[in-house]
């Protein structure tokens, strides 16, 4: 098994720019997030997804849209990017919400000009 | 609102020493707590994944304990070891409404010098 990918491992973006961060899980999990991680604020969630076709907003949703058509991809869309969005970004999975482990990515670290 | 929060945020030990990780919580009604390391620049690997009804998990020289009632979870390492130097991340799982996410504390960043 891949576990969890992502791609890219690196980009820069300049203000109102879009682009879509890449995930992946070859593990058949039904739960999917996206988290971010800035100095000193932590791992925050952004949005996440319960199975195909269903997801939710966690704590930071603004400026963020995402979608689930398969069990194995979610990606997470910028809109219109902001420097205020400059920060790594995670994809994690589990086989369900609540009790199980969550598996992370290796990152995306993004740059907003 | 859980909030977690990690003790020291930074820690320095020789090599072989055994050492404690502490990690708070402020809402007992939490439903597991995970346990990270992170790499520089890497992602985050699971260690061990406590459930609300267990005390303890081991794996290889590291053992995690989870105290509800105070609010605390710790992470002993035994004979620590060079290759442990990373950021050490603790998480915990809402129950009910709010099991939907971790909630991290920030993290500490362990050195341990040969």
């Amino acid at each position: 098994n891949a576990g969890v990918t992502q791609t890219p491992k690196f980009q820069v973006l300049k203000t109102g720019q879009s682009m879509t961060l890449q995930c992946a899980q070859d593990m058949n999990h039904e739960y999917m997030s996206w988290y971010r991680q800035d100095p000193g604020m932590g791992l925050r969630l952004i949005h996440y997804s319960v199975g195909a076709g269903i997801t939710d907003q966690g704590e930071v949703p603004n400026g963020y849209n995402v979608s689930r058509s398969t069990t194995e991809d979610f990606p997470l869309r910028l809109l219109s990017a902001a420097p205020s969005q400059t920060s790594v970004y995670f994809c994690a999975s589990s086989y369900s919400i609540g009790d199980n482990e969550q598996f992370f990515g290796p990152g995306t670290r993004l740059t907003v000009l | 609102k859980q909030e977690v929060t990690q003790i020291p945020a930074a820690l320095s030990v020789p090599e072989g020493e055994n050492l404690v990780l502490n990690c708070s919580f402020t809402d007992s009604a939490i439903y597991n707590l995970q346990w990270f390391r992170q790499d520089p620049g890497k992602g985050l690997t699971s260690l061990l994944l406590i459930q609300s009804s267990q005390r303890e998990q081991t794996s290889g020289r590291l053992n995690a304990s989870l105290d509800k009632s105070s609010g605390r979870s710790t992470l002993y390492i035994a004979a620590s070891q060079p290759g442990d130097s990373a950021t050490y991340l603790c998480a915990g799982r809402g129950s009910g409404g709010s099991n939907y996410k971790l909630t991290f504390g920030k993290g500490t960043l362990l050195t341990v010098n040969p």
